[in-house]
């Protein structure tokens, strides 16, 4: 079975450059959540959904991050412009919600550097 | 402010030792506790579990230990080898599968053949 597959895995960019950050679900999962990996934070939530339906964007660092679900296969994290400090690892997540586990099931990560 | 610590960034310890990880939350509302571990370049893989109603659960060479009144958890590897050198996340969740998870910053556990 996939798993949750990103793209890209490696972004190189300058600043001021949009970027748009790609996941695919796992199948059946409900369940998304996009989190960023840093040194000084380590892993933090940035925004989930339920249902394809947005339901915590407190994360979102700034009004530069966007997030959109349009369906249960696809969600994208846009950050426009980019900043030098928006350098980070960002992983996608999803979750069949029907436990109550809490499991995550992560995907690669999208390496993002920005000069 | 954070809800999830883990206090230790780095630990070394011998091959066939016990590594011993260590956690501490803060919220209260916490009721299921996971550790997840990662390798470079690959996203985090779940790796044990516990529901806050119990106070171990085992499997194969890995335990963790839930102490509720202390709020602090831990990760126990018995024996370590090199192939479990790798970041370890303690994370918790708060409400079930459509919840997000609470992360720690990891511990770096070299193991050391």
């Amino acid at each position: 079975d996939a798993g949750v597959i990103q793209s890209p895995r490696h972004e190189v960019t300058e600043m001021g450059q949009e970027v748009t950050l790609r996941c695919k679900p796992i199948s059946g999962h409900n369940s998304l959540f996009w989190y960023r990996q840093t040194m000084m934070r380590g892993l933090e939530l940035l925004i989930y959904f339920n249902n394809n339906v947005p339901i915590d964007d407190s994360g979102m660092p700034e009004d530069r991050f966007s997030a959109k679900m349009p369906n249960a296969s696809f969600s994208t994290l846009k950050i426009q412009p980019s900043e030098p400090r928006d350098s980070a690892v960002y992983f996608c997540a999803s979750s069949p919600g029907a436990t109550n586990t809490g499991e995550l099931f992560f995907g690669e990560g999208s390496r993002l550097t920005v000069l | 402010d954070q809800q999830v610590k883990q206090n230790s960034p780095s630990l070394s310890v011998q091959e066939g030792r016990i590594s011993i990880l260590n956690c501490d939350y803060t919220n209260s509302m916490f009721d299921y506790f996971l550790w997840y571990k990662k390798y470079p370049a690959e996203g985090p893989t779940f790796l044990i579990s516990i529901s806050s109603i119990k106070d171990k659960n085992e499997d194969g060479r890995f335990t963790v230990f839930l102490n509720k009144s202390a709020k602090h958890l831990s990760l126990h590897i018995v024996p370590s080898q090199p192939g479990d050198s790798a970041v370890y996340f303690c994370a918790a969740s708060a409400g079930g599968g459509n919840t997000p998870l609470v992360f720690g910053k990891g511990t770096r556990l070299s193991v050391i053949a």
